[in-house]
């Protein structure tokens, strides 16, 4: 089983501020690292999907990089509003099936 | 729109009953998963199904089983259902492999053993 760790396991941050959270992961067979945000109330939805070493992604305020040779990707938030509220589910795959090996997410509340 | 849907949102089962949770697709999706929330443990991969009577153990089957009679429908069966099963169930799905294909999850269901 892989071990996936989060950090920080929560935030809480002012509205405006800009952040950023950290996933590791085993680097050894690699082939994807997923990331979802998943609100309260709701279904977790993909953010993100990264194959390639030094891929950035990025989707409004959100932006993601990928180290797959050391084993780490960070997630940033730009400029946190309220609605980015949610917890952020990191997952890379267990070789080279469908399946996930999720972390235990970190939690991030933005206080208006 | 892509969808994915839990028969319940809510259940509350006594020890010992058999229960069962349904999940559907409308994707045409093969692979199906079910997984289960507890708090400071993240999602926890139950059993996984890559096609139809096909599945797979996760890493904690123990006290479930699994059905996937037809492609858009995967069942989750607590034989006997005990408290340390209370929790959240998602059901997952997504295109085959390979592993770059997101999951689409359903909105859960939270079920409480007494």
């Amino acid at each position: 089983i892989l071990n996936v760790e989060q950090s920080p396991q929560s935030l809480h941050v002012q509205e405006g501020d800009s952040t950023n959270f950290t996933c590791s992961f085993p680097s050894s067979n690699f082939y994807a690292l997923h990331w979802y945000r998943w609100e309260t109330a709701k279904s977790p939805e993909a953010l993100f999907v990264m194959t390639l070493n030094g891929d950035e992604k990025k989707k409004g305020r959100i932006s993601a990089t990928l180290n797959t040779k050391e084993g780490y990707s960070y997630l940033y938030i730009k400029g946190s509003q309220p609605e980015d509220s949610a917890t952020y589910l990191c997952a890379p795959t267990s070789g080279n099936t469908g399946k996930l090996i999720f972390g235990q997410g970190t939690t991030l509340q933005v206080k208006p | 729109d892509v969808k994915v849907t839990q028969s319940s949102r809510y259940l509350v089962k006594r020890t010992g009953e058999k229960v069962f949770l349904e999940c559907v697709q409308d994707m045409d999706h093969e692979n199906m998963f079910w997984y289960r929330q507890d708090p400071g443990l993240g999602l926890r991969l139950i059993y996984f199904s890559y096609d139809v009577k096909m599945k797979e153990k996760g890493d904690i089957p123990e006290g479930y089983s699994v059905s996937r009679e037809k492609k858009e429908r995967f069942s989750l069966i607590l034989e006997s259902a005990s408290t340390n099963q209370t929790s959240m169930y998602l059901c997952a799905s997504s295109l085959t492999s390979p592993s770059y294909n997101e999951q689409f999850f359903g909105p859960g269901t939270r079920l409480t053993v007494l």
